[in-house]
């Protein structure tokens, strides 16, 4: 079985701040994990994946995340937030096992940038 | 432009019909999914299909049919079987990259009136 979980339903932070959103995983075999963002009535866009190689990921917009296999985490992370990042952030993970489609997410966090 | 196209993109329902969301897809893309979003509830796999002529029920099928005639094409429709099916709809896709990535196209809102 495979689950992800986004701890925090809500995060604010001031414009210009790092930011992080917080992810953890549990998979059987080996993680492929993912960031979406969501704007309203929109559908899902990606931002960026850890597959294999290099911890630190870094993907759209400034984003990037980092991979922690001891801690089984995937936070995303900005080092300068701007208003126009205020969305829904959906963190995603699949076992990386031959034939496994299915993709299994996250119930999402809103973060606010504040001006 | 390659991108998956739902529509429409608002859909109202009497209690009791039927209704089918399309989704078409030029990525040449083998796999589609449809996904229910609720407030709060994140994304619920709801079909997904691989290949042509073949799919498999999500996390939450009942209620819900696909096809799967053409590669481009993945329909859903929503029945009168399903007991709440007001909801936003995603369709989405997925090729070959490393880690299969999937991309989604805008959604389709349905409210039963």
């Amino acid at each position: 079985a495979q689950s992800v979980a986004q701890p925090e339903d809500q995060v604010n932070v001031a414009e210009g701040n790092p930011l992080t959103v917080k992810c953890t995983y549990s998979v059987s075999g080996n993680p492929y994990l993912f960031w979406y963002v969501q704007y309203p009535n929109r559908g899902l866009q990606f931002l960026l994946k850890y597959i294999t190689g290099d911890n630190l990921v870094k993907g759209s917009y400034g984003f990037e995340a980092e991979f922690n296999k001891s801690q089984t985490s995937f936070h995303l992370k900005k080092p300068s937030a701007l208003v126009s990042d205020s969305a829904l952030y959906f963190c995603a993970v699949r076992d990386g096992g031959f034939g496994n489609e299915k993709l299994t997410f996250g119930t999402g966090t809103r973060l606010t940038i504040i001006p | 432009d390659g991108g998956i196209t739902q529509s429409p993109k608002y859909l109202f329902r009497k209690e009791g019909q039927n209704v089918t969301l399309s989704c078409e897809q030029n990525l040449n893309h083998d796999a589609m999914y449809w996904y229910r979003q609720d407030p709060g509830q994140g994304l619920r796999l709801i079909y997904y299909s691989q290949i042509v002529n073949d799919f498999q029920k999500g996390d939450i099928a009942e209620g819900y049919s696909v096809s799967r005639e053409k590669k481009e094409s993945f329909p859903l429709t929503v029945t009168s079987a399903q007991k709440n099916p007001t909801a936003f709809y995603l369709c989405a896709s997925s090729g070959r990259d490393r880690g299969n990535t999937i991309y989604f196209g805008e959604g389709s809102w349905l409210t039963v009136v």
